[in-house]
């Protein structure tokens, strides 16, 4: 199985802020690594798909790239609702394989 | 709008089985893959089952291979998951989620359900 590795694993930052989350994986998964968002208690929200695809409905201010076997997902000027757990997930090869998370906090 | 709505989890002995189902509602279920991923209590996320939308195809991952299937009925909009030889460490929320059929490998998982609580401890 191809192994996601996230970092930080936290990260504290303030209303306002630009925070790059890097997510980097064992093998070669191209560009196919998707990113979501974890609010506690809710769902996980699909937020980019193929490295840098915006989905429907997520602000601008969040965007993804890279390629092979490292990948960032950036969020630039931070909003109160920013604040939650972010993983991203390899789709190149099946058992499609997420990283272990990254807590983004309030600083 | 997309519903996926998840039922049947609850406390089981270690051993014992269960199935998981969700109803999807608001899109042509039989055109989309689907799957489970389940999320242990403050852990991360692990998709344990995938199915394609003509249930041709199907994945796991090595922690419930041979334990837990997949299946769904296009008929009814359902997607299920039996699972089988339940261990203490198959406690978690699992999540029901849809897969948009682009093709491989552009896979990602669209909607999700609410998630339902499965507890394994005698």
């Amino acid at each position: 199985d191809i192994q996601m590795t996230q970092s930080p694993s936290s990260l504290s930052a303030s209303v306002g802020d630009r925070v790059i989350i890097t997510c980097r994986a064992s093998r070669n998964v191209v560009s196919y690594l998707n990113w979501y968002q974890q609010i506690p208690g809710k769902a996980p929200k699909l937020l980019i798909y193929a490295t840098s695809a915006l989905h429907s409905g997520v602000p601008s201010r969040f965007s993804g790239s890279g390629s092979g076997t490292q990948f960032t997902l950036t969020i630039t000027s931070l909003q109160p609702e920013d604040f939650a757990t972010y993983f991203c997930q390899q789709s190149y090869n099946a058992p499609y394989t997420f990283g272990q998370g990254t807590k983004l906090e309030i600083k | 709008q997309v519903q996926l709505v998840e039922s049947g989890g609850g406390l089981v002995n270690p051993g014992g089985s269960l199935r998981l189902s969700c109803a999807a509602s608001g899109f042509t279920f039989s055109e989309y893959s689907m799957s489970w991923i389940r999320q242990a209590p403050g852990k991360g996320l692990e998709c344990i089952a995938y199915i394609s939308s003509s249930s041709g195809y199907t994945n796991y991952p090595d922690s419930v291979k041979g334990r837990f299937t997949i299946s769904r009925d296009n008929a009814k909009k359902s997607l299920h998951l039996q699972m089988n030889s339940l261990r203490v460490e198959d406690t978690a929320v699992y999540y029901c989620a849809r897969v948009p059929d682009y093709g491989d490998p552009l896979r990602y998982f669209d909607n999700w359900g609410q998630g339902t609580l499965v507890t394994v401890s005698s």
